[in-house]
């Protein structure tokens, strides 16, 4: 059975960083990317974008280039996302979605939490 | 980017409905287009791939049609179980996309 299993809410102080992670079971980790997807309070859905966990190939949507940093660990089929400069905008679920690199995501993590305060 | 606009925001029904909702591209996407179900606190889960495929273990009573920039996903007798935001994803070029989901409630 495929799982992701994410790491637990995280409260950032503005301008830190955090650090979530996405552990993969039941499939071969190097076969598929992982994606991140932003879910703000009450809002919609926003692709991060994916890491190669074969290559450490990655790829940005735009927005988020200077924001996340994507990398994974294929001796613990983990995939890790962090978040620097955190602000108020950055407070939102993250969630691990396992695709191809083109293709639908046909597993989720349960997502993770961040919220940025003082 | 393509730009995913979903119809309607939000959608009251009575169960045994015949429900549908929208999403239009900004341009051609190819039937790269998925539908995924967000229940309150939860992950997004995928219900259609590719316009027309049903995910393995999702009822029938739902499916998805459209081509070149319009896309319907369609449950046919809606249970109040299917209670959720429906959004959906274009993969046909990135960034991928979502659309501004559509919150199902019942009437």
């Amino acid at each position: 059975e495929v799982q992701l299993q994410q790491s637990g809410p995280e409260v950032g102080r503005p301008g830190s960083s955090v650090k979530i992670s996405c552990k993969a079971s039941g499939y071969t980790f190097t076969d598929y990317v992982m994606n991140w997807v932003k879910q703000s309070p009450g809002q919609g859905l926003e692709w991060i974008g994916w890491i190669d966990p074969e290559y450490g190939s990655t790829d940005y949507a735009e927005k988020f280039k200077k924001k996340a940093t994507l990398t994974a660990d294929t001796s613990s089929n983990t995939a890790y996302i962090q978040l620097s400069s955190l602000t108020s905008e950055d407070t939102a679920t993250y969630f691990c979605a396992r695709s191809g690199i083109t293709g639908w995501f046909a597993y989720w993590g349960q997502g993770t939490l961040v919220t940025v305060s003082s | 980017d393509i730009q995913m606009t979903q119809s309607p925001s939000f959608l009251s029904a009575s169960v045994g409905d015949r429900v549908t909702i929208n999403c239009k591209a900004s341009q051609n996407i190819n039937k790269y287009l998925d539908w995924y179900q967000q229940k309150h606190g939860e992950a997004p889960k995928l219900l259609i791939y590719n316009t027309n495929n049903l995910q393995t273990g999702i009822p029938s009573r739902f499916s998805g049609s459209g081509s070149g920039t319009d896309y319907t996903l369609t449950i046919s007798s809606l249970q109040p179980e299917d209670v959720a935001t429906y959004f959906c994803l274009q993969h046909s070029s990135r960034p991928r996309t979502f659309g501004g989901g559509t919150k199902l409630e019942l009437k």
